[in-house]
């Protein structure tokens, strides 16, 4: 069991704009940076927002992250069939801890 | 550019071990911390174990304690896992990352398959 919580599945429309939460406590979101990570069909997770809101080199600004208090929030617009992925929000909480993951569907 | 390459995984039976081994290269291998993180089938992902830069101080996830162990050799820019006991439920992909703060891995591998089944 995670003390991360996403929604399992999320969906939208191409060109749309999606949102999917992460919600934690005090003792990890409330008191540690956020990271986000995507993972396509078969791949290897891929670090798309360290620090809450910070975007690596290569990652689209359609990619966006957000905290406030215990929870945060990753946003997507502008909605690629390519986006297609399972999402991954991760903290620290006494060690490093996923959330049990959002399957994007673009509709 | 960064380079994460595993090595290791297989089909091992229940009680049994195996030795997990990932290659670095493009970053200076001693200084960042080094995880495993693995991924059951059709299941999220886990971390399950940490080493320090220098190899000095060493983590692990309640689920592996006592049954794994990381090690690394800067020499050989080469990050270890040796699992020992293996149990069913650690049928996983087991994934090298790299480190970039406490709450995130800036890198992963391509992962290695571990099976363990009679």
């Amino acid at each position: 069991q995670s003390v991360l919580t996403q929604p399992p599945s999320v969906s939208a429309a191409p060109g749309q704009k999606v949102t999917i939460s992460c919600s934690g406590s005090s003792s990890n979101i409330g008191n540690n940076y956020v990271s986000w990570y995507q993972q396509l069909p078969g791949t290897a997770p891929k670090l798309l927002i360290y620090e809450n809101n910070k975007r690596p080199s290569g990652i689209p600004d359609r990619f966006s992250g957000s905290k406030s208090g215990t929870s945060a929030t990753l946003g997507i617009t502008g909605l690629q069939t390519g986006d297609e992925a399972d999402y991954y929000c991760a903290t620290f909480d006494s060690s490093l801890w996923f959330g049990g993951g959002t399957k994007l569907t673009v509709l | 550019e960064v380079q994460l390459l595993e090595s290791g995984g297989g089909l091992v039976q229940p009680g049994g071990s195996l030795r997990l081994s990932c290659t670095a290269s493009g970053f200076t291998f001693s200084s960042p911390v080094m995880s495993w993180v693995r991924q059951a089938p059709g299941k999220g992902l886990e971390w399950v174990s940490a080493i320090s830069g220098s190899g000095v101080s060493t983590f692990y996830a309640d689920s592996v304690k006592g049954r794994f162990t990381i090690s690394k050799d800067n020499s050989k820019n080469t990050l270890y896992l040796q699992m020992n006991t293996l149990r069913a439920e650690d049928t996983a992909v087991y994934y090298c990352a790299k480190n970039a703060g406490l709450s995130t891995i800036d890198y992963w591998g391509q992962g290695t398959l571990v099976t363990v089944s009679s």
